[in-house]
């Protein structure tokens, strides 16, 4: 049972272009979470979402950055015009419900 | 004050120690905690969740004070492979998302 999946695990981007971000849950998870962690900080939450759904966006910034979780295929977090405060990594969790959480390896962004 | 505060170490202790870490949280109607273990900035993985009664897994034991509103790791006979970063995750009510500490990190010296 394969675990989340995140890809690409490193992402290296020019201030001004776009980062996006995929996450495959776990088989049989429908919940996923995002969570971004800056360097010497802890997980802050971003966003929960379920399959078609936001669930709770209170964690993500107001602009240049949205979240979706399709019908068919992975998650995807989507960062527009990065800025070099955007580098972090970002985590990927899935839980089949409201249980325990399960990481992703990350995905290390790196704005130049 | 913080949502969640733990001390950030760092805990050098030499192997067969044991070491206790404590975290602290501010929202009275936290109803998950959990223990969860990172190395070298690499995915949190789950050590263990945290109830009321307490539990215990091995040399693992957490422990939850709803009156003070903290929660504590013991780590008996501590093992190399033990050095990482510990963080303690609650939610609330109603709420899926985590919050985590910064994490305290630990040292086993050999």
């Amino acid at each position: 049972n394969a675990g989340v999946m995140q890809n690409p695990r490193h992402l290296v981007r020019r201030r001004g272009q776009e980062a996006r971000l995929r996450c495959s849950p776990m088989k049989g998870h429908s919940h996923v979470y995002w969570y971004r962690q800056l360097p010497e900080e802890g997980l802050k939450f971003m966003v929960y979402l379920q399959k078609e759904n936001i669930i709770d966006e209170s964690g993500m910034p107001k602009e240049r950055f949205s979240a979706e979780f399709p019908k068919e295929g992975p998650s995807i977090l989507r960062i527009q015009q990065v800025v070099r405060g955007d580098s972090a990594a970002y985590f990927c969790a899935s839980s089949p419900g409201a249980y325990e959480q399960f990481f992703g390896p990350g995905t290390r962004l790196t704005v130049l | 004050r913080k949502e969640v505060e733990q001390d950030p170490g760092p805990f050098n202790v030499p192997e067969g120690a044991t070491v206790a870490f404590n975290c602290t949280y501010s929202n009275s109607a936290s109803q998950s905690f959990f223990w969860y273990r990172q190395d070298c900035r690499k995915e949190p993985k789950l050590l263990m969740s945290v109830y009321s009664s307490g539990n215990e897994d091995g040399r693992f034991t957490a422990q939850l004070n709803r009156a003070s509103q903290y929660i504590s790791l013991l780590i008996r006979d501590s093992k190399l492979s033990d050095s990482a970063t510990y963080l303690c995750v609650f939610s609330s009510s109603g709420t899926y998302k985590y919050i985590f500490g910064t994490g305290t990190r630990l040292k086993v010296l050999a």
